[in-house]
């Protein structure tokens, strides 16, 4: 089946840097990716949906500016978490949609230290 | 506003017995699709079933069936002869048939096997 690779798995940063995330589409066209944030033991709650050569769609309460996203190309869409907190320590998740549903990436766990 | 309710945040049961995990929503709508989808440590997601709302057959995956009650919007997700892999968390989650975008997604049960 169809597979969006994401990374990396896991990255520690430091306070105030930024941090970029890639979900890859493999064998398939990715045009729409969506963006998710999954806190410790809560579910998934989405961010923002990027479309292919277009501005990204943020969810209310979802800051713009500190989670840039871009989708470039069809098999590549990007989510940059800038000026990084503690706070923003998360599990984040992309998610395309294939003709037979969809496909998940394998998450980034992100720590700021 | 469509939401998905799962009132069991864990849920324990001894291996190759039966469990059921519950999942009801509410949504103004006829036609959506409802899903289970299974979280493992590793956190892929992991799509385990899936049931269109217009069809009254219950979806059926191995040892995953689903109780899909339209009138009572109610989508229980029952596992046979439990397995150690099946130790998860499952998400219930909800999209609309008009709209490929968003799925929403319950707030999880963790499921334990007890060997």
């Amino acid at each position: 089946g169809a597979v969006v690779s994401q990374h990396p798995s896991w990255v520690i940063c430091k306070s105030g840097t930024s941090v970029k995330i890639e979900c890859r589409s493999l064998d398939f066209q990715a045009t729409t990716m969506f963006w998710y944030r999954q806190f410790p033991k809560q579910s998934l709650m989405l961010m923002a949906t990027s479309n292919e050569g277009s501005k990204a769609t943020y969810e209310q309460g979802v800051e713009k500016d500190k989670f840039l996203i871009n989708h470039a190309s069809l098999t590549l869409s990007t989510l940059t978490v800038t000026s990084a907190h503690p706070e923003d320590s998360s599990f984040y998740i992309c998610r395309a949609t294939v003709y037979y549903g969809y496909t998940f990436g394998s998450g980034t766990r992100l720590t700021v230290v | 506003a469509q939401t998905v309710t799962q009132s069991q945040p864990e849920m324990s049961v001894q291996e190759a017995e039966t469990v059921t995990l519950s999942c009801t929503y509410d949504t103004s709508e006829s036609d959506y699709y409802l899903f289970w989808y299974k979280q493992p440590p590793s956190r892929q997601m992991i799509l385990v079933i899936r049931q269109e709302a217009y069809k009254q057959q219950n979806a059926t995956e191995n040892r995953f069936s689903v109780n899909f009650q339209k009138a009572a919007k109610s989508f229980s997700l029952k596992i046979s002869d439990s397995q150690l892999g099946d130790a998860a968390m499952y998400f219930c989650a909800y999209r609309s048939a008009s709209s490929a975008s968003k799925i929403i997604f319950g707030s999880g049960t963790r499921l334990s096997i007890r060997p």
